[in-house]
């Protein structure tokens, strides 16, 4: 079965602490993607990649950064925390080409206070 | 980017109950996908449909492509408790390489 593993369940930050966010896979899934969830707008896309070093904007890149260094893993950075950034974090994967089907970790639930 | 209009936003029913919901898009598709989110979770893949007017069941849930693209449904036979949830709709359009969601549907089941 596809693991998708999301370093931490829960975090608590304070305005303006930078945030690291860990993602890993383990069926060497080519693409990456980074989701944020909230009530009512469903999940909306930060960040992917489809390759090491290689990263495209989702709908929502403002306030983050990703870094993809190995393929199995795919970082979610942001550089100050905001309150408007309190928010559940998912990540996935999915084999190469076309989106095709994504795989989910459990999620982060990150509170910014 | 365009997002997915998926409806009803909730539905309370009654165990033993069918449900339906669905999805509509603005743009056509090539990929149709389901997933429920248990709470405290992250989503799982329920079914998956690549054909137009493909029809595709798994167990009690029952999933259709639409013929013009735009569109999906998916239904629940004879609801159960752990059916409780929210279920995401997904689709992948011919031209992009990244999923759209939509904003869920969120199943509450009283026994």
């Amino acid at each position: 079965d596809v693991k998708v593993t999301q370093s931490s369940r829960y975090l608590v930050k304070r305005t303006g602490e930078k945030v690291f966010l860990e993602c890993v896979q383990d069926m060497d899934h080519e693409n990456m993607f980074w989701y944020r969830q909230d009530p009512g707008l469903g999940l909306r896309l930060i960040y992917f990649s489809y390759d090491v070093k290689m990263k495209e904007k989702g709908d929502i890149p403002e306030g983050y950064s990703v870094s993809r260094e190995k393929k199995e893993r795919f970082s979610l950075i942001l550089e100050s925390a905001s309150t408007n950034q309190t928010s559940m974090y998912l990540c996935a994967s999915s084999i190469g080409g076309a989106a095709g089907e994504l795989f989910f970790g459990e999620g982060s639930r990150l509170t910014v206070l | 980017g365009q997002q997915l209009n998926q409806s009803p936003q909730s539905m309370f029913i009654q165990e033993g109950e069918d449900v339906s919901m669905n999805c509509t898009s603005s743009s056509i598709f090539n990929t149709w996908l389901w997933y429920k989110q248990d709470p405290g979770e992250g989503p799982v893949l329920l079914i998956a449909l690549y054909k137009a007017g493909e029809l595709t069941s798994n167990g009690r849930l029952t999933a259709q492509f639409g013929i013009t693209r735009k569109d999906s449904f998916l239904n629940i036979s004879a609801s159960i408790p752990s059916d409780v949830g929210i279920y995401f709709c997904a689709g992948q359009e011919w031209n992009n390489n990244d999923m759209r969601f939509g904003a869920g549907t969120r199943l509450t089941v009283k026994p």
